[in-house]
This record gives structure tokens, sequence and C-alpha cells, in this order.
């Protein structure tokens, strides 16, 4: 069974913290991976997707890749309790197939 | 991106009736989805909404429940039959295939009351 595991929280930063999410992945042919941020009662929404080994930086968010460690987590510069919400990750595991993880809940205390 | 619009936006039913949702995205695009969200929970895919023929279910769930159209690039439906209290959660469409991305993105969801 193909699977994408997150941590489900809460992680509890203070404002202006770098906050750190991770996904670790089961399936070694996975190509294309994606962080999304959902706000309670809201649908996901896209903030970054990663390709390639390494880090993919956009404005406060940086995606990093390890694929030899199954690994990509999210950082977020100067949280801000605006990013309070909940971050998916998921993974792309055949042409149009994806798999998202449970889903890791972000509190950023001001 | 695609801009995606759902309706109804949320509703509340009586069970043993039956509900379609509409999703409409502003251009074509290769995958269409249908995903459950229950409050607090993560997403549960139920369908890929293929054009031209039938639907491809995930395991646990059938036609005759959810029957799915897809008649054109840009537009589907969702039919939750004979609903029952156990049927309200948040119903999600999400596309992908925009030009030569795999991103997929998410409509804005359809809140489903079942009494």
């Amino acid at each position: 069974q193909k699977e994408v595991e997150q941590n489900s929280g809460p992680l509890s930063v203070p404002e202006g913290a770098i906050a750190s999410l991770n996904c670790t992945y089961s399936d070694r042919v996975s190509q294309s991976f994606f962080w999304y941020r959902q706000y309670s009662g809201k649908s996901p929404e896209l903030i970054m997707s990663i390709y390639s080994n390494g880090d993919k930086e956009d404005g406060r968010f940086t995606a990093q890749l390890n694929k030899a460690s199954q690994y990509v987590s999210l950082l977020i510069r100067d949280s801000q309790p605006s990013d309070s919400a909940t971050y998916l990750c998921a993974v792309r595991a055949g042409t149009y197939k994806y798999i998202f993880g449970t889903g890791t809940r972000l509190k950023v205390l001001a | 991106s695609a801009v995606i619009s759902q309706k109804p936006s949320r509703d509340i039913c009586q069970r043993g009736t039956s509900l379609t949702i509409q999703c409409q995205v502003d251009s074509q695009v290769t995958m269409m989805f249908w995903y459950r969200q229950q409050p607090g929970q993560s997403l549960t895919l139920i369908a890929t909404a293929n054009q031209g023929s039938e639907a491809t279910y995930e395991s646990g769930f059938v036609i005759d429940k959810f029957p799915i159209s897809r008649p054109n690039l840009t537009f589907s439906t969702l039919t939750v039959s004979n609903m029952s209290p156990e049927d309200s959660s948040i119903y999600l469409c999400s596309v992908a295939g925009t030009g030569n991305s795999y991103e997929q993105y998410f409509g804005p969801g359809t809140r489903l009351t079942v009494t």
C-alpha cells in the first residue's frame, strides 16, 4: 500500500519562528510532490510543488525534497498567526494518481 | 492554475433523497476528481471522472450511490443518491492536467448535511 505519512500535530510555533513540516512517502517511483494549506472550513490550496531533489523557495515558503530518503518538508519562515492551518502533503504516485497525507495542524502563537 | 466553481456551496437534505453537485472549470483540464472530507479528517477520493466514459471508482464507492458524469473537459457532476446521515460531509471537486502541469487544484467544496 502506497502511503504518505505526516505527524498530525498540532505543531505550535511562536510568531516569527520557522515552522518545519515533514512528510515521508513509501513509493520510490513518486515523481511530484505537493504541499497544500487548508484553513478550517475551506478547501485545500496548493502552495508549493517540487519535482527535483533539493530546495525550492517561494516567498516565506521553502520545500525540500530528498528522494533517497523519501522525505519532503516544508519550511515556513517568519511564521504568522495567519499561517495557522492544516498542511497536507501529497505525492503523485502515477500519471494522475495522487496520495495525500492526513495533514499536520500548525498553530502559530501570537 | 484553474478557477473552479461548485454548486451548491451547501445544502441540507432529507434522508432518502438525492443531491447533484456541479463542478465547473474555467479551462479545459485532463483530469477531474471527486473527494469527500469529513470534518477534521483527511481527503478520501471517491472517483475519477472520465470524459466521455464511466467514472473510475475507488474501493468502497459504487456507481449506484455516487453516479458521476463528465460530458466535456470543463464540467462534471456528482450525485449523492438515497442519502443517509452518514453521507453528511464536504464534497470537493478537483482538477489536474492544465497545460503541461500535474498540479491538482481544488474547488471550494459543497457542505452537505443529511437529516
